[in-house]
């Protein structure tokens, strides 16, 4: 079944306690990315891949880092989470060409304490 | 810049009838895409329907169909007999060229009473 597969869906962490969401497609898709969901603001990115070692700011993408060492995982990383990234956590996937819309993993729900 | 606005917060629909879910977009683009998707309670992203900008036919998908206004920058969704699986948050979404980044509007919560 073609997928993106996201770690862990739940996660409840302390302030400044490093942490990785990971995020794994088996579409041999190019282009990831990752979005943040809030109430009332819908889904901003934060950083986006075009391939293997191609990584680019989204709209959001302080407090964040990404790496893409290889095609199909894009793990999201946050080295000191603070309050203000409790948040909805969504990481997608496609084609180059988007024009057929991106396909999205389920989603990480996190709580920073 | 794209911005995409949803001037509805929350729309509410009875079980059977039909309800226009509103959006506009504004880009300097020529070729762009514009999506909805859906998100129920289990928060999964769905994709409803998509629209080519170069295409003057509005795309339909069973009960759900758009209203695309180009020169008004307008892409409404219609969801034709409504069920109660359609309670969701529904986001509309475009597309800069085949290659630009997905950029949401704020989502539209639709009810469904029964």
């Amino acid at each position: 079944e073609a997928q993106v597969t996201q770690n862990p869906r739940y996660l409840i962490t302390v302030t400044g306690k490093k942490l990785t969401v990971t995020c794994s497609q088996n579409m041999n898709h190019e282009y990831m990315s990752w979005y943040r969901q809030d109430p009332g603001l819908g889904l901003r990115q934060i950083y986006y891949s075009m391939n293997v070692e191609v990584t680019d700011k989204g709209d959001v993408p302080e407090g964040y880092k990404v790496s893409r060492k290889e095609k199909r995982n894009f793990p999201l990383i946050l080295e000191s989470p603070s309050p203000n990234q409790t948040s909805l956590y969504f990481c997608a996937s496609s084609s180059i060409r988007r024009n057929y819309g991106y396909t999205f993993g389920s989603g990480t729900r996190l709580t920073v304490v | 810049a794209q911005t995409v606005t949803q001037s509805q917060p929350e729309m509410s629909v009875q079980e059977a009838e039909t309800v226009t879910l509103s959006c506009t977009y504004d880009t300097s683009e020529s070729d762009y895409y514009l999506f909805w998707y859906k998100q129920p309670p289990s928060r999964q992203m769905i994709l409803v329907i998509r629209q080519e900008a170069y295409k003057q036919q509005n795309a339909t998908e069973n009960r759900f169909s758009v209203n695309f206004q180009k020169a008004a920058k307008s892409f409404s969704l219609k969801i034709s007999d409504s069920q109660l699986g359609d309670a969701a948050m529904y986001f509309c979404a475009s597309l800069r060229g085949s290659q630009g980044n997905l950029i949401f509007g704020k989502g539209t919560k639709l009810s469904v009473k029964p």
